[in-house]
């Protein structure tokens, strides 16, 4: 089974500011990696898929990289909205697997 | 707009059973897999259950494996989630989430979800 660990657990950050999220797997997972955002009281948000492909109507200050076990997301130029829990997530592998979440805070 | 609404949460006792559904809107469910996702207070996401548009294929979670049962009536647009010998491990908020994979595919990263329905385990 594959682990997908995700760092740092938590990020403070402020409005403006660039954000780096990191997510290791265990084992290769190629480019199936996808991120989500997480907001309370809110429907999951696919944000990115194939590890640096924006999900439709995601705006282009989300961006990811990464293949193999090294993944990154990238948030440009925080904005409020943006403030939230991010999950990665491999689908090479079965069974699919989460990491265990970043939260960016201000 | 695409939705999709779970319902039949609740407080059950242990090793009591429980019958979730999903209820797709917006979309034709028979041209998706689809599956349940759960998160425990306070913890990360689950993947629990697949199932593929011809209901020909369904996987679980070796945690829920045996006890759950995942099931599709795309007549009515609709999902389910047969939960048997509940645990206490078992409480969560449970989402239904459709595949963005292209169907009959055994790869799985959701691109809908649902607002979740709650589970509590407890006597």
């Amino acid at each position: 089974e594959t682990v997908m660990t995700q760092s740092p657990a938590t990020l403070s950050v402020s409005p403006g500011e660039r954000a780096t999220l990191s997510c290791r797997a265990s084992q290769s997972v190629t480019s199936k990696l996808a991120w989500y955002q997480q907001k309370p009281g809110q429907a999951l948000r696919l944000l990115i898929y194939a590890a640096s492909t924006r999900a439709t109507g995601i705006p282009a200050r989300f961006s990811g990289s990464g293949s193999g076990t090294e993944f990154t997301l990238t948030i440009s130029t925080l904005q409020s909205e943006d403030f939230a829990v991010y999950y990665c997530q491999q689908y090479n592998n079965w069974p699919p697997a989460f990491g265990r979440g970043t939260t960016v805070e201000i | 707009e695409v939705y999709l609404v779970e319902s039949g949460g609740g407080l059950v006792q242990p090793g009591g059973s429980l019958r979730l559904s999903c209820v797709a809107s917006g979309f034709t469910l028979s041209s998706y897999d689809m599956n349940w996702v759960r998160q425990a207070p306070g913890k990360g996401l689950e993947w629990v259950s697949y199932i593929n548009t011809l209901s020909s294929s369904s996987y679980y979670a070796d945690s829920v494996k045996g006890r759950f049962a995942i099931s599709r009536d795309n007549a009515k647009n609709s999902l389910y989630l047969q939960m048997n010998s509940l645990r206490a491990e078992d409480t969560a908020v449970y989402y239904c989430a459709r595949d963005a994979v292209e169907p009959l595919i055994r790869e799985v990263y959701m691109d809908v979800w649902g607002k979740g329905t709650t589970v509590t385990v407890s006597s």
